[in-house]
């Protein structure tokens, strides 16, 4: 089936420093991938989609200068947190369509903690 | 506005019977509906889904039942296992090329 590869798993990083996520579609080609945040004990909150070749689009109080996406092959997805703030914690997922029709999958989330 | 909800954030079940899991939702463009299943610290998996065109969809022991008038849709699993303890999200999409809406979750726990 569809796989999304996400990378790191976990990661600590310090305040005022920038961490990139990558997600990556193992057998299937993904034009369009979905970032999602997940506080404790909250829903999947979506950020941005991000469109091959384009500019992603954000939702509605999420800062794109913080949260720098970059999708610049149909394979491959960045998330990067810029001058990452403790508050930046949560818990990172990105998401593909895979082509089938309805068909997401998602890529196994990113621990992020800024100490 | 949260579009999508599920009421009840847990839920506990003895092993053997059946757990019923709750979703509601507003927008009637909604025509698609997934269930995922999540582990601490892991991405949501995959679970089941429905279609807006039908009423019940089953797989194993996992039975989605779609209420379109209700704009209410709800989860069986039966028997329920421990291991199905996890947190349960629904989610629903439109047409198109356009992101999942997700409920808040239920936490299962089924005890042995």
């Amino acid at each position: 089936g569809a796989v999304v590869s996400q990378h790191p798993s976990r990661v600590i990083c310090k305040s005022g420093t920038s961490v990139k996520i990558e997600c990556r579609s193992l057998d299937f080609q993904a034009t369009t991938m979905f970032w999602y945040r997940q506080f404790p004990k909250k829903s999947l909150m979506l950020m941005a989609t991000s469109n091959e070749g384009s500019k992603a689009t954000y939702e509605q109080g999420v800062e794109k200068d913080k949260f720098l996406i970059n999708h610049a092959s149909l394979t491959l997805s960045t998330l990067t947190v810029t001058s990452a703030h403790p508050e930046d914690s949560s818990f990172y997922i990105c998401s593909a369509k895979t082509g089938v029709a309805y068909g997401y999958t998602f890529g196994s989330g990113t621990r992020l903690t800024v100490v | 506005d949260q579009q999508v909800k599920q009421n009840s954030p847990s839920l506990s079940v003895q092993e053997g019977r059946i757990s019923i899991l709750n979703c509601d939702y507003t927008n009637s463009m909604f025509d698609y509906f997934l269930w995922y299943k999540k582990y601490p610290a892991e991405g949501p998996t995959f679970l089941i889904s429905i279609s807006s065109i039908k009423d019940k969809n089953e797989d194993g022991r996992f039975t989605v039942f779609l209420n379109k008038s209700a704009k209410h849709l709800s989860l069986h699993i039966v028997p329920s296992q421990p291991g199905d303890s996890a947190v349960y999200f629904c989610a629903a999409s439109p047409s198109g090329n356009t992101p999942l809406v997700f409920g808040k979750g239920t936490r299962l726990s089924v005890i042995a």
